[in-house]
């Protein structure tokens, strides 16, 4: 079956590192979509890509980048992680076009002291 | 410009009783919308989606939405409440452009024995 997976599920680093969470999907979507969820703000889009090589920012995207270079992986980088991106960061995938659902990685859960 | 508000972040119902979480939105083109469900510790899925035609909208475990363009309104409703439908509870309206969603701040539904 295919599916959307996400790792690490738990990660705790410390301020200033660079952290590297994965996505890999193989429902071969074009589009790919990464959020943060925090207590209070719902879902929050960081960065997405409609395909390959293409990427854009979200509403939160400072301190994260992203690069697409296959279908299947969309990888969120932190530069330089500070305490504020302490948070739940999810993973989505969805075809084209704007009726169509996003089906969502299980989370990774950063932790930055 | 699209945006979503969900009101009450927290819900209580005893089981067997009708659930009824609000969504409202704002839109400037044509909605798409949807009812995502999230399980403690998992990914969000989808309950429901609206597209066009029929404005009564049925989803899995029961659930059911009802459009109402002049209300601007994407109401969830469960005629009677199961413990296992403790969970959050997210609503989206489809962007302007690709397959972009914007969220609701989630409202966390709970239910009593």
């Amino acid at each position: 079956d295919a599916e959307i997976t996400q790792s690490p599920r738990h990660k705790i680093t410390e301020t200033g590192r660079q952290v590297t969470l994965a996505c890999h999907q193989t429902w071969n979507h074009n589009n790919m979509f990464w959020y943060r969820q925090d207590l209070g703000h719902g879902l929050r889009l960081i960065h997405y890509s409609y395909g390959v090589q293409d990427t854009n920012k979200g509403e939160v995207s400072d301190g994260y980048s992203v690069s697409r270079s296959n279908t299947e992986d969309l990888p969120l980088t932190l530069e330089s992680a500070a305490s504020s991106q302490t948070s739940v960061y999810f993973c989505a995938s969805s075809t084209s076009g704007r009726y169509n659902e996003q089906f969502f990685g299980p989370g990774t859960r950063l932790t930055v002291l | 410009a699209q945006s979503v508000t969900q009101l009450g972040s927290h819900v209580s119902v005893s089981e067997g009783a009708l659930v009824l979480l609000r969504c409202n939105y704002s839109s400037s083109v044509p909605p798409y919308l949807f009812w995502y469900v999230q399980y403690p510790n998992q990914g969000l899925q989808l309950l429901l989606k609206y597209t066009t035609g029929a404005t009564l909208v049925k989803g899995i475990n029961g659930f059911e939405a009802e459009f109402k363009k002049s209300e601007t309104s994407f109401h969830l409703t469960k005629p009677s409440a199961h413990m296992s439908d403790a969970a959050e509870y997210f609503c989206a309206v489809s962007g302007n452009q690709g397959g972009k969603l914007i969220f609701g701040q989630g409202t966390e539904l709970s239910v009593k024995p």
